[in-house]
Formats: structure tokens, sequence, C-alpha cells
């Protein structure tokens, strides 16, 4: 089974600064059709988990430009320029290259 | 837009079986993957099963493998997720996704509760 490990896995930032969400794979993500099926979710206090970014790199739609997502193969990065007060809460990387799908710990965004 | 709401969680005895729906709508449901997966509480997300949109291709993860059964009405726009013999460690929030592979999760999730 594929290991997805997030780091760190709490992260205080003050407001308007920016943050980092590394998530690593013990295995390649590149799908049989050249797709790496690695999405990230943000889940608020209380709430539903939302996702943010799929395949590495496509933003939903009405998710602020401040977040972007990044990396290949067995590293990837979710990144936000500036936090805001609204980002708080727990991102969660989650690999569909490989059954069993999977999710990391979680790295929890608190404002510092 | 793309709407998925869940509904039929419950709180049932250990044992007892439950059947949760997701109502599906803003997209061609017929075409798509469907997905459901669970957070425990206090605990991270788990994938628990995927079914093709003509409900040909299913798998399970081996957690809930024998127990649930997923499976989908096209003609009413929905996806259910049967569970038999439930245990006191399947009480979660249980969500449904589009897709299969790209998570697009957006309801609110129904909460099962397993207690006796």
């Amino acid at each position: 089974d594929v290991e997805l490990t997030q780091s760190p896995l709490s992260l205080p930032v003050p407001l308007g600064q920016p943050a980092s969400f590394s998530c690593r794979s013990s295995r390649y993500l590149v799908y049989s059709t050249g797709q790496t099926f690695l999405n990230w979710f943000h889940q608020r206090p209380g709430q539903s988990p939302r996702r943010l970014i799929y395949e590495v790199f496509r933003r939903d739609s009405g998710v602020p430009d401040r977040f972007s997502g990044s990396g290949s193969g067995t590293e990837f990065t979710l990144n936000i320029t500036r936090v805001e007060a609204e980002d708080v809460g727990v991102y969660y990387c989650m690999q569909a290259t490989h059954w069993p799908f999977n999710f990391g710990q979680g790295t929890k965004l608190e404002i510092k | 837009q793309v709407q998925l709401v869940e509904s039929g969680g419950d709180l049932v005895k250990p044992g007892e079986s439950l059947r949760l729906a997701c109502a599906a709508s803003g997209f061609s449901f017929s075409d798509s993957y469907m997905s459901w997966f669970r957070q425990a509480p206090g605990k991270g997300l788990e994938y628990l099963s995927y079914i093709s949109g003509g409900g040909s291709d299913i798998i399970y993860a081996d957690s809930v493998k024998g127990r649930f059964t997923i499976s989908r009405d096209n003609a009413k726009n929905s996806l259910y997720l049967h569970i038999r013999n439930l245990r006191a460690e399947d009480t979660a929030v249980y969500y449904c996704a589009r897709s299969a592979r790209l998570g697009d999760l957006r309801g609110q999730g129904t909460l099962v509760t397993v207690s006796s």
C-alpha cells in the first residue's frame, strides 16, 4: 500500500504570511494514462472536507488563487501565498493512483 | 452546479444494517464514477469504495469488504451504500463523491453512530 506522509503535522502561521504543506508518497503517483492523481482537501473546524486541488495542480472552481499545488513523482506541495483567517483547519493530501486509495494524516494550520 | 446530498445515517445497534443514499444533481450521473468516503470522530479521511457509471466496475477497501455494498440507480441519480453487521468502528460521517480518482466531495455527509 502507498504511504502518504504529510509534514509538518502542525503549522502555525501569522496572517498574511505564506504557508507550505508537504506530502510525500512511498510510490510514484504517475498513473498509466500519464495523469498523477494527487488531490488536496481542506477541512475547516466542524465542517466537511472540501477539495482544493486535483491532479497535483488543478485548482477547483471558487478556490482563491493564493492556493497552488505542485510536485511530481513522490513529492508534492500545497502552497498558500498569504494566509487568511478562513484558511485555518486541516489539510489532507490524497492519492488515487494505486489501490487502495488513501489520505495523508493531515496538517493542521493555525493562525500564529 | 454539482450537488451531492447524503442521507440515511442513524443511531444503530451493533449487528444491524443501514442503507446510506447520495442524491446527485448538476452533472451527468450515469456517466460518472462515484465513490464513498468516511471520517470517524476526530480522525482522518478513509476511502471506502467506488463504482463505475454502469455499475460494473466496483472495488472496496479491505476494511469494509464483505460488509459494505455500493450500488447506484441511474434513473434516480442516486448512489447507495448498504452496510450490514455494523460495528462500533463504523461510527463515522459518510461522504459520497463524484469520480473515483478525483475526490470531488461536496456534501455535508451523513452521520452513522453504532452503539448499544
